[in-house]
């Protein structure tokens, strides 16, 4: 699976939207991005994931550049609960029996009020 | 909203004692997880279960592990003899075919 770059932390105001940058450079093909964030030790929770289009959810919506080498996650207003570190993780997708989940240090987003 | 339940939430457990921590996946989910996070480091990969059998094991995965499905709906991971640093969350996660993992809230293992 390919190797996600992730900043440490960033913050943003209640009620703006929060972006959050992941580089993918060495992403393949058939691997998608996927992004799970962990509220305070609770388990991850899935958000979102794409494999080349633009995706958008009740969450969340995903961009993903044309060479799909980088992506960002877009909460388009944030509120104190989504505060959280947010995951950005590489993989391939079929019906393999194993298709793990790799987590990196992902990015402590806190939202300020 | 379906879920995957994890029991207990918090077990203290002495050094040498066996655990088990349960885990009851989502209800049509064929895909079975276990990870764990030591306080303040990254959420870690222990074992896949699929079909009655581990897929696949990580290192951490050692002798002293393993997992069953002793039912329809209950997926264990048994420590034999726990070492103080297996303390940290266990979280168990299930998925169905092609579609992403859903976690569970996880055990807070304790062993002193």
């Amino acid at each position: 699976d390919a190797k996600t770059t992730q900043p440490t932390s960033m913050d943003c105001a209640e009620g703006r939207a929060a972006n959050l940058p992941c580089n993918h450079s060495t992403i393949s093909g058939n691997e998608y991005v996927y992004w799970y964030r962990q509220i305070h030790s609770q388990g991850p929770q899935y958000i979102i994931h794409g494999l080349k289009n633009n995706e958008t959810n009740e969450m969340a919506s995903l961009i993903i550049t044309e060479d799909r080498k980088s992506s960002t996650l877009i909460l388009p207003h944030a509120t104190l609960r989504d505060t959280a570190v947010y995951y950005c993780i590489v993989r391939v997708t079929y019906g393999g029996a194993t298709n793990k989940l790799i987590f990196g240090t992902g990015t402590l987003l806190a939202v300020q009020p | 909203e379906p879920e995957v339940t994890q029991t207990p939430s918090h077990q203290v457990t002495q050094m040498g004692q066996e655990v088990i921590l349960r885990c009851v996946p989502i209800s049509n989910h064929l895909y079975f997880y276990w990870y764990r996070q030591i306080l303040g480091q990254k959420v870690e990969f222990l074992v896949s279960f699929y079909n009655n059998e581990i897929s696949e094991k990580s290192e951490i995965f050692d002798d002293q592990f393993s997992v069953e499905r002793p039912d329809g709906s209950n997926f264990t991971l048994k420590i034999r003899s726990t070492k103080l640093e297996d303390s940290a969350m266990y979280f168990c996660a299930s998925r169905a075919s092609g579609t992403e993992a859903f976690f569970g809230q996880g055990t807070r293992l304790t062993v002193v």
